[in-house]
């Protein structure tokens, strides 16, 4: 068990809508990062959020989004899901921003399905 | 990030030693290997990293070449739970850096077999 928990497990939208992902970091830890995990790949990259700011984004346009909170929570939205957006999206909570955060402690994941 | 090449896919016996390669000859002197694995359905897990000498925690050790271009992850006593993709990561580690990831490859996936 990392501590770090995400919410919904699992999510059926259509292509169009919008989704709001939940992240739930360890206690203490001051930096999330958020990565897209296709079937039968590796995780890639999102965006990361250091002190409630956006401290690095990967290669995904603007209509991916997030926040995060003080409480050690954060989102991820994606507006005008495509049918690619289909994946496994991964948080990752870690301390400090660049030097020690790459340890990072995974949650189990939302599946995300665009019809 | 160092680009980094591993074989796609091992079979170990179960209670026997596990050692995954992973070359990375370009690896710069301020970057450390990272090793994470996932099991299936679950998140990525943390198991080890290092700069230049070897490390060693409860889950692994992790041994790096003296020219840094190679490193092998070692499971000294594989279980079946052990079952999992294998990631090398190799990452400046630097205060401050804007945008810090972690850049996961394919991996490899190792099987432990009873």
């Amino acid at each position: 068990e990392t501590g770090v928990t995400q919410s919904p497990t699992h999510l059926i939208k259509t292509r169009g809508q919008q989704v709001t992902l939940r992240c739930s970091s360890q206690s203490g830890h001051n930096t999330v990062s958020w990565y897209q995990q296709a079937l039968g790949q590796g995780p890639q990259f999102i965006f990361q959020y250091y002190r409630e700011e956006e401290n690095g984004r990967g290669n995904f346009p603007p209509r991916f989004s997030g926040l995060q909170f003080p409480n050690y929570s954060s989102e991820l939205n994606v507006n005008a899901l495509e049918l690619d957006d289909s994946a496994l999206y991964l948080c990752a909570s870690s301390l400090g921003a660049g030097f020690t955060d790459g340890e990072q402690y995974f949650g189990p994941g939302t599946r995300l399905t665009v019809t | 990030d160092a680009k980094t090449t591993q074989p796609p896919s091992m079979d170990c016996a179960e209670g026997r030693a596990a050692n995954l390669p992973c070359n990375h000859s370009t690896i710069s002197g301020n970057e450390y290997v990272y090793w994470y694995r996932q099991i299936h359905s679950q998140g990525p897990q943390y198991i080890i990293h290092g700069l230049k000498n070897n490390e060693t925690n409860e889950m692994a050790s992790l041994i790096i070449t003296e020219d840094r271009k190679s490193s092998t992850l070692i499971l000294p006593h594989a279980t079946l739970r052990d079952t999992a993709v294998y990631y090398c990561i190799v990452r400046v580690a630097k205060k401050g850096t804007s945008g810090s990831r972690l850049t996961f490859g394919e991996g490899t996936q190792l099987t432990v077999n009873p």
